[in-house]
């Protein structure tokens, strides 16, 4: 069973500019969580989704946003870059919602650069 | 507030050597507990998940305990190879809010 892909796994940007991010689940998972990791702040909660709806996100700037699909693929973009938005971006999957008592499978993560 | 706080923050020992590293948590209503190893510039790997009424889980050389009356949890490594070298994350789930809480994680570093 394949795992969580995402791509692209490494980009750089400058500043001002808008980046989009992808992550595809493992087979039959419909919830996708995205997560920013940075050395100082550690793992850091973006959003979750489940079934193309968004269930819950966490404290980040309206410049954040994602959606899902139908076949569960889910894709994140970041509008106008800050360089205080490098960081490793991290997807995981899991059969239901993330919070319960399933296994979370994570990708191995985007690495976005801005300069 | 939802806390959850990892000791020690890093940590070197020599290969072949015990350790345990350690999570509290403020978390409440609690759901469930894990534990994840991240290798550097790669995503957390699932090594235990745990719910109220289990006290203990081992995965091979890894055992977690969890004390939900004192919000404790602990990650026992025996015999560590220098693969172990990573972050060990901890995160709790809690009901409320459906969100997941994820402490800062401990830097391990097993030398040879």
């Amino acid at each position: 069973k394949a795992g969580v892909t995402q791509t692209p796994r490494y980009l750089i940007k400058t500043r001002g500019q808008q980046v989009t991010l992808s992550c595809s689940p493992i087979s039959g998972h419909r919830s996708v969580s995205w997560y920013q990791q940075t050395p100082g702040q550690g793992l850091q909660f973006l959003f979750e989704y489940f079934s193309e709806t968004q269930r819950n996100k966490g404290n980040f700037p309206g410049r954040f946003s994602g959606r899902q699909f139908s076949n569960s693929r889910s894709e994140m973009n970041v509008s106008t870059l800050e360089l205080g938005d490098s960081a490793l971006y991290l997807c995981a999957s899991s059969l239901v919602t993330s919070h319960s008592y399933n296994e979370q499978f994570f990708g191995p993560g985007t690495r976005l650069t801005v300069l | 507030k939802n806390q959850v706080e990892q000791s020690p923050q890093s940590l070197i020992i020599l290969e072949g050597k015990n350790c345990t590293l350690q999570c509290n948590y403020t978390v409440s209503p609690f759901s469930n507990l894990r534990w994840y190893k991240q290798d550097t510039g790669r995503g957390p790997v699932s090594l235990t998940i745990m719910t109220f009424s289990e006290n203990t889980k081992s995965n091979g050389r890894y055992t977690a305990t969890l004390d939900a009356d004192t919000k404790q949890s602990s990650l026992h490594i025996t015999a560590s190879q220098l693969s172990d070298s990573a972050s060990y994350i901890c995160v709790v789930s809690s009901i409320e809010g459906n969100k997941l809480v994820f402490g800062a994680g401990t830097i391990l570093r097993v030398k040879s």
